[in-house]
């Protein structure tokens, strides 16, 4: 176990719909990271949270945001779901103190839209 | 950004040879070089990083090697067993955050 939760496992969805993931990082870690992975492709970067505030951007589309609140979990929201957004939603957070700034990932949310 | 490239992209062997993947990458003030294992269904986790002053290092069947100067660094896995089937992902760090995952590289291990 990581130390990284994310919820929840699975999700089922239409398209047109909206959806919230949410991830829990290990404790005392400042930096939160979104990863996107289709069936069979490499960890797309997102976004990446540290301390509450927006750090670094990936290829993440205008439908999709995200926000890191207070107490460090992390929410990400998919909006106008398209069915290629069908994928493996990954979190993984890392220590700020880490120099090597190591990742630790969370279990993934399976997103569907059917 | 970052340009980070893995060859080869599928691997094969037989169970007890060995295998080599290879990372390539772009920028030049990476100076932290982790290797990440993905189980199928399962989660990415670090298996072995090197920093940018060493040049090898082992963690018993598995090794990094690094060449700055031709910027890249491999993963050795020797005397192979089938729970090495997975995908593997190279990620050099360039400053604080390591964003940059390279392709991966699906390993099968033919028992």
């Amino acid at each position: 176990d990581s130390g990284v939760t994310q919820t929840p496992k699975h999700l089922i969805t239409a398209t047109g719909q909206r959806v919230t993931l949410r991830c829990s990082p290990r404790s005392g870690d400042l930096s939160v990271y979104w990863y996107q992975q289709s069936l069979d492709q490499g960890l797309q970067f997102l976004i990446q949270y540290y301390n509450g505030e927006e750090r670094a951007k990936g290829n993440i589309l205008e439908r999709f945001s995200a926000q890191q609140f207070p107490d460090l979990h992390s929410e990400l929201n998919l909006s106008s779901l398209e069915l290629g957004d069908s994928a493996l939603y990954f979190c993984a957070s890392s220590a700020r103190s880490d120099s090597k700034n190591i990742q630790y990932f969370g279990a993934g949310t399976r997103l569907s839209v059917l | 950004g970052e340009n980070v490239e893995q060859h080869p992209s599928t691997l094969s062997v037989q169970e007890g040879d060995s295998a080599v993947i290879k990372c390539t990458y772009s920028d030049s003030a990476s100076n932290y070089f982790p290797w990440y294992k993905q189980e199928l269904g399962k989660r990415p986790q670090l298996i072995i990083d090197i920093r940018s002053n060493v040049g090898e290092k082992k963690d018993q069947r598995i090794a990094v090697t690094l060449n700055k100067t031709a910027k890249h660094f491999s993963l050795h896995i020797t005397e192979t067993q089938p729970e090495d089937s997975a995908v593997y992902f190279c990620a050099p760090v360039a400053g604080a955050n390591n964003l940059f995952f390279g392709t991966g590289t699906r390993l099968t291990v033919i028992p």
